[in-house]
């Protein structure tokens, strides 16, 4: 596709539901990005993968939370039992390589809320 | 891990004046180093990075300063207009191997009055 696709756009679930998000990065990116962004708030690192390397998972901010990445394509963030503090817009971005001067592009986010 | 510090979280300032972002980074092994901008309901996209080979970049009116002693960078807006009201923040990044998560800066809210 032409840039890093995310679904679903928004998102309202029940709280104690589980929620997975998709995403699609751009063909060919070999590193992609989970963030989280509270309303008002800065880009929360949440997990890393780079290829075939193991993911840097030091930013999940508890066991609730899991990504998974098949190959170097798409990648689903999992939020089981969702709490009402889950609620946030999660960003994702992919880059081409991590050892070359490349832009990572973000995707338009999916918008959690938790009731 | 990595932390990234900005200053300030917001700036207000008059139209055609210079605005200036600040961050620091606590990893001596960062060797990348972008600056962001996101408009209100927008995702992030780049506006301009700087590798640590370098101690400054400019791109029109936007620049961006490294100093890899003290390590940290800044970045310099000049001339604001008010489309340059955004929120921008830095990062920093390894960007080597498995080590190359790119870690945020909180943000800083910019403000430009015509």
């Amino acid at each position: 596709g032409a840039g890093v696709s995310q679904s679903p756009s928004n998102k309202v679930t029940e709280k104690g539901k589980d929620v997975e998000l998709r995403c699609d990065p751009i063909s060919g990116h070999t590193a992609l990005y989970w963030y989280r962004q509270r309303l008002g708030q800065g880009l929360e690192f949440l997990i890393y993968f780079q290829g075939n390397s193991a993911p840097d998972k030091s930013g999940l901010p508890s066991d609730r939370f899991s990504a998974e990445r098949t190959g170097e394509s798409v990648s689903t963030l999992t939020i089981q039992r969702t709490q009402q503090e889950d609620s946030a817009v999660y960003l994702c971005a992919s880059s081409l390589r991590d050892t070359a001067d490349t832009e990572a592009f973000f995707g338009q986010g999916t918008r959690l809320t938790v009731v | 891990g990595e932390n990234v510090e900005q200053h300030p979280s917001t700036l207000s300032v008059q139209e055609g004046d210079s605005a200036v972002i600040k961050c620091t980074y606590s990893d001596s092994a960062s060797n990348y180093f972008p600056w962001y901008k996101q408009e209100l309901g927008k995702r992030p996209q780049l506006i301009i990075d700087i590798r640590s080979n370098v101690g400054e970049k400019k791109d029109q009116r936007i620049a961006v300063t490294l100093n890899k002693t003290a390590k940290h960078f800044s970045l310099h807006i000049t001339e604001t207009q008010p489309e340059d009201s955004a929120v921008y923040f830095c990062a920093a990044s390894r960007r080597r191997g498995s080590q190359g998560n790119l870690i945020f800066g909180k943000g800083t809210k910019l403000s430009v009055k015509p």
